[in-house]
């Protein structure tokens, strides 16, 4: 079975801070797939990242990070100097060899950036 | 950037109607998803297909039932709508394997009256 955990339910930061959202992960699969979406007010759903579990570099975009630890089971994500437009529910997803393509997505983390 | 495309977005409607959510995509996806999310809450699968004529149901049982006979087109009907199901339906698609992402359309936000 798989699971994602994203323990954090809402963080709250002043515009510029920095946020780091934790995503924990179990699976069997030796081969697996982690992805991040945002989802802004509008609702829909906007793949942001995704990593295979044999790469584990770290990847920066703009302002994004995503720090990939098989070792603790962890995939986070980081916005460096956060901006309004980052207020949005951020979720970790998963897939594995068994799940024939279904993602199995964690709780969703929301972030509110204020002025 | 994927093209997925969900009709009608807002939707309000009595008790007992029947509704069909549409869902469409341009990119020749063989696999096509729904998922049911409160707002700002965990999304569930709750159906899926891997192609034509396939369909099966996902980790969350819905009254709901869809129909995949075309490769681009992949509707959600309600044959009666009650309160329970007001939520947000969110359509994805995705090229193929477990390596892919999904790509997800605006969705349909669902309200029963």
């Amino acid at each position: 079975a798989q699971k994602v955990t994203q323990a954090q339910t809402e963080i709250s930061v002043v515009e510029k801070e920095d946020v780091t959202l934790d995503c924990v992960y179990e699976t069997r699969d030796t081969t697996y797939y982690l992805f991040w979406y945002k989802q802004p007010p509008s609702g829909e759903l906007v793949f942001l990242i995704r990593r295979n579990s044999f790469d584990e570099q770290n990847e920066i975009s703009g302002r994004y990070s995503w720090n990939f630890q098989k070792s603790t089971s962890s995939f986070n994500f980081t916005i460096t100097a956060s901006q309004v437009v980052d207020s949005a529910v951020y979720f970790c997803a998963l897939s594995g060899t068994d799940s024939w393509g279904k993602l199995q997505f964690g709780a969703g983390t929301q972030v509110v950036v204020t002025p | 950037e994927a093209d997925i495309y969900q009709t009608p977005r807002y939707l309000v409607i009595g008790t007992g109607k029947k509704i069909t959510l549409e869902c469409s995509q341009t990119m020749g996806h063989d696999k096509m998803y729904w998922y049911q999310q409160d707002p700002g809450m965990e999304l569930h699968l709750i159906h899926y297909s891997y192609g034509v004529n396939s369909t099966e149901k996902g980790d969350l049982s819905s009254e709901s039932t869809v129909s995949r006979i075309r490769t681009e087109h992949f509707p959600l009907t309600l044959e009666s709508a009650r309160p329970s199901h007001t939520s947000q339906y969110l359509c994805a698609s995705s090229p193929g394997g477990f390596s892919y992402e999904q790509y997800f359309g605006p969705g349909t936000r669902l309200t029963v009256t």
